[in-house]
C-alpha cells in the first residue's frame, strides 16, 4: 500500500506568493518521521525540513514550514515569498523508526515571474 | 556531516554491457547505505540497502545487484544492462533515526 502521497503532481504559483505542497502518509507507528526534499534539475536531492511524530510544533527552516496535522495524517510543504529559484520537483518521504525511507511521487513545482 | 561521492555523474552504456556505480561516504562510520533508482520526472523507488559490510537486502527482483565491501563503501553492479534499466541513480546514507544524506547521482543512459 501506498505510504505517501503527494495528490498534486503539477503546481504553478507567481514569484513573491506562498505556496502549499499537500502530502499525506500512512503508518499504524507511533514513531516516526516526515521529511521533505526538493531536487532541482540538476538531479540532486536536497533536504529541506524534518518533522518528528512527537513534535508539537510544527517545523520551521527559513522560508519553508511543515504543517503538521497528526491526526489528519497530513504533512504539507508551505513555501513562504516564492523565488524562481524554488522552481523544482518536491518530495515529501516518511520513515518509521530506523525503517527505511518512502517517497511520495513528487509534486513539480513552477515559480513564475 | 556527513559527505557522499558519487560517480560517474553520467553515463551511456549499450544494452548487454557490464555497470559498475560506486558510492563511498565520509563523515560517518556504519551508516545505513541505500541506492534508488529514479525513472524521468517520476519518484524514487528503493533498489538495496545495506546495514553493514557484505549485508545486502533487495527490495526489487532485477537484473541488478549490490555489494558493500567496506563499511563506507557501497557499489551497484549489473553483469548485461537491459533499456529498462535507464534512469537516476542516487546513493543514500543515513545514520540513526534521522534523514538521509544523498549524492549528486549517476545518470545512465542504456542505448
Amino acid at each position: 500500500a501506498q505510504k505517501i502521497t503527494q495528490t498534486q503532481p503539477g503546481m504553478f504559483v507567481q514569484e513573491k506568493e506562498a505556496v502549499t505542497l499537500d502530502c499525506t502518509y500512512d503508518t499504524s507507528d507511533q514513531s516516526y518521521g516526515l521529511f521533505w526534499y526538493k531536487q532541482p534539475s540538476s538531479g540532486e536531492m536536497i533536504f529541506l525540513i524534518y518533522q518528528g511524530s512527537y513534535d508539537e510544533q510544527n517545523a520551521t527552516e527559513g522560508r519553508y514550514s511543515l504543517n503538521f496535522q497528526k491526526a489528519r495524517k497530513s504533512a504539507n510543504l508551505v513555501i513562504s515569498a516564492s523565488q524562481l529559484g524554488d522552481s523544482a520537483m518536491y518530495f515529501c518521504a516518511m520513515r518509521e523508526g530506523r525503517n527505511d525511507m518512502r517517497f511520495g511521487a513528487g509534486t513539480r513545482l513552477t515559480v513564475k515571474p | 556531516s556527513q559527505t557522499i561521492h558519487q560517480w560517474p555523474a553520467t553515463l551511456v552504456q549499450p544494452v548487454g554491457s557490464p555497470l559498475s556505480l560506486e558510492c563511498t561516504v565520509e563523515g560517518t562510520s556504519n551508516p545505513n547505505l541505500y541506492w534508488y533508482r529514479q525513472a524521468a520526472g517520476r519518484g524514487l523507488q528503493l533498489l538495496f540497502y545495506s546495514v553493514g559490510i557484505g549485508q545486502i537486502s533487495s527490495e526489487v527482483p532485477q537484473n541488478l545487484s549490490a555489494s558493500r565491501p567496506q563499511d563506507r563503501q557501497f557499489i551497484l553492479s549489473s553483469k548485461k544492462l537491459l533499456l529498462s534499466d535507464s534512469g537516476f541513480y542516487l546513493c543514500a546514507s543515513t545514520e540513526g533515526y534521522y534523514g538521509y544524506t544523498f549524492g549528486s547521482g549517476t545518470r545512465l543512459t542504456v542505448v
